[in-house]
């Protein structure tokens, strides 16, 4: 299996302040389609996940463009350019390479400094 | 908009069955470029999945290796929606149980129901 680890799993930060998290698969995302099968999602507090980043790089439809993905391969990066009060919520990782085995990284806790 | 709303108990005993649906609005569940999953979240598990199914010509399911035996995920045409049963709880089952979408055409999942907490416990 897969295993996708993120770091940091905590990351105080003040509003309007760059943020980056980083996910690691212990395999290749990268198809041979060329997409990567790497996807980002936030959960705020007491919701569901919400999908911000699908195939690497590309914004779900009504992300602000703050947020941006990149990496290929087993290393990618989430970005946000300058953080918001309402970004806070926990940041997961997934791959879906292998479906139907999807796998998520155990989460990044972003909260306001 | 697609929409899914679970419905289900939110407490179950040890030893008896977990059984959760998921209703779809704005798709069907016999659509042929998306795929229906279940999914658990607990603190000691994270985020796993449990169960798949989807239609392309007929029905196909796959379920995760570490509920294989217990696990079963149905669809309903007739209602469009799909359905969770899993059998023999224990407490480690305990976890909040989420219905998801997943799009074929970008391998993702793009619809979450609202989540089930479900606490297995005499």
């Amino acid at each position: 299996d897969i295993v996708m680890t993120q770091s940091p799993l905590s990351l105080p930060v003040t509003p309007g302040e760059p943020a980056s998290i980083s996910c690691r698969s212990s395999q290749s995302l990268l198809h041979s389609n060329g997409y990567n099968y790497l996807h980002w999602y936030l959960q705020k507090p007491g919701q569901s996940p919400q999908l911000l980043i699908y195939l690497g790089s590309n914004r779900a439809s009504g992300v602000p463009d703050r947020f941006s993905g990149s990496g290929s391969g087993t290393d990618f990066t989430l970005k946000i350019s300058r953080v918001e009060a309402e970004d806070v919520g926990i940041y997961y990782c997934m791959q879906t390479l292998q479906t139907p085995l999807i796998m998520f990284g155990q989460g990044t806790r972003l909260e306001n400094k | 908009q697609v929409q899914l709303q679970q419905s289900g108990p939110g407490l179950v005993k040890p030893s008896q069955t977990l059984s959760l649906t998921c209703a779809i609005s704005g798709d069907s569940v016999s659509s042929n470029t998306v795929a229906w999953y279940w999914i658990r979240q607990s603190p000691s598990r994270g985020l796993e999945w449990l169960a798949r199914t989807y239609y392309r010509s007929k029905w196909y399911k796959n379920y995760a290796e570490s509920v294989e035996s217990r696990v079963s995920i149905n669809p309903d045409t007739s209602k469009n929606q799909f359905s969770l049963q899993l059998n023999s709880v224990t407490p480690e089952d305990t976890a909040v149980y989420y219905c998801v979408r997943f799009e074929q055409t970008v391998s993702t999942i793009d619809s979450w129901g609202q989540g089930t907490l479900v606490t297995v416990s005499s």
